[in-house]
């Protein structure tokens, strides 16, 4: 079946430092997304890329989706404490498909 | 306030005790999904719905059962419940299938001793 890979599986930045984080596939979507889980809550959208090539921003995070339709990225900015949880990629491959998620990257931001 | 509501939001049960995880969204999202999460896993989908009287499975549907007899309510049933289904359980919908935009519950924890 399809999987995203997303790693490492943790991340640990001070406040005020960008980050990046990759998501990969060895499957074409058509659709990419990022989510946010704060601690103890369901996962939010933060951005939602449709097009190869696509930057999106939203605030102090930017998404790209990979021009080969096979990965994206997300990138934070100027970290603060209140970025830490739990970012998961996820794709479309098609109009009536189901999402399929990446297991997720824990950020913990140091003040 | 619109949204997916989610109860309860803690459990403990015994092994071989049967409970219902219910979840209920007030937007008129036609599709529902149950998704487990457990550490290092991400999200797996266990059951999902496109509407009123359609379910199917997912990637992780066993010990597992779901109705959809209300486009408002999906509820999740463990018949059996082992240590092996101890996880954080998460109910989503949204207006369609391939739709961006879900929603999710904020998690029942489930715990089997």
């Amino acid at each position: 079946g399809q999987q995203l890979n997303q790693s490492p599986q943790s991340m640990f930045i001070q406040e005020g430092e960008d980050v990046s984080m990759n998501c990969t596939s060895s499957s074409i979507f058509n659709t990419w997304l990022w989510y946010k889980q704060d601690p103890g809550e369901g996962p939010v959208l933060l951005i939602a890329l449709y097009k190869a090539g696509e930057l999106t921003s939203n605030g102090r995070l930017t998404a790209q989706f990979g021009i080969t339709r096979k990965d994206s990225f997300l990138n934070i900015s100027a970290s603060i404490p209140s970025d830490v949880g739990i970012y998961f990629c996820a794709g479309l491959t098609g109009a009536n498909s189901k999402l399929t998620f990446g297991k997720g990257i824990t950020l913990s931001v140091r003040p | 306030n619109a949204g997916v509501t989610q109860t309860p939001k803690f459990q403990v049960l015994k092994t071989g005790q049967s409970m219902t995880l219910q979840c209920a969204q007030d937007m008129n999202h036609e599709y529902m999904s149950w998704y487990r999460q457990d550490p290092g896993m991400g999200l797996r989908l266990i059951h999902y719905s496109v509407g009123a009287g359609i379910t199917d499975q997912g990637e992780v549907p066993n010990g597992y059962n779901v109705s959809r007899s209300t486009t408002e309510d999906f509820p999740l049933r463990l018949l059996s419940a082992a240590p092996s289904q101890t996880s954080v359980y998460f109910c989503a919908s949204s207006y369609s299938t391939g739709a961006v935009g879900y929603t999710f519950g904020s998690g029942t924890r489930l715990t089997v001793v």
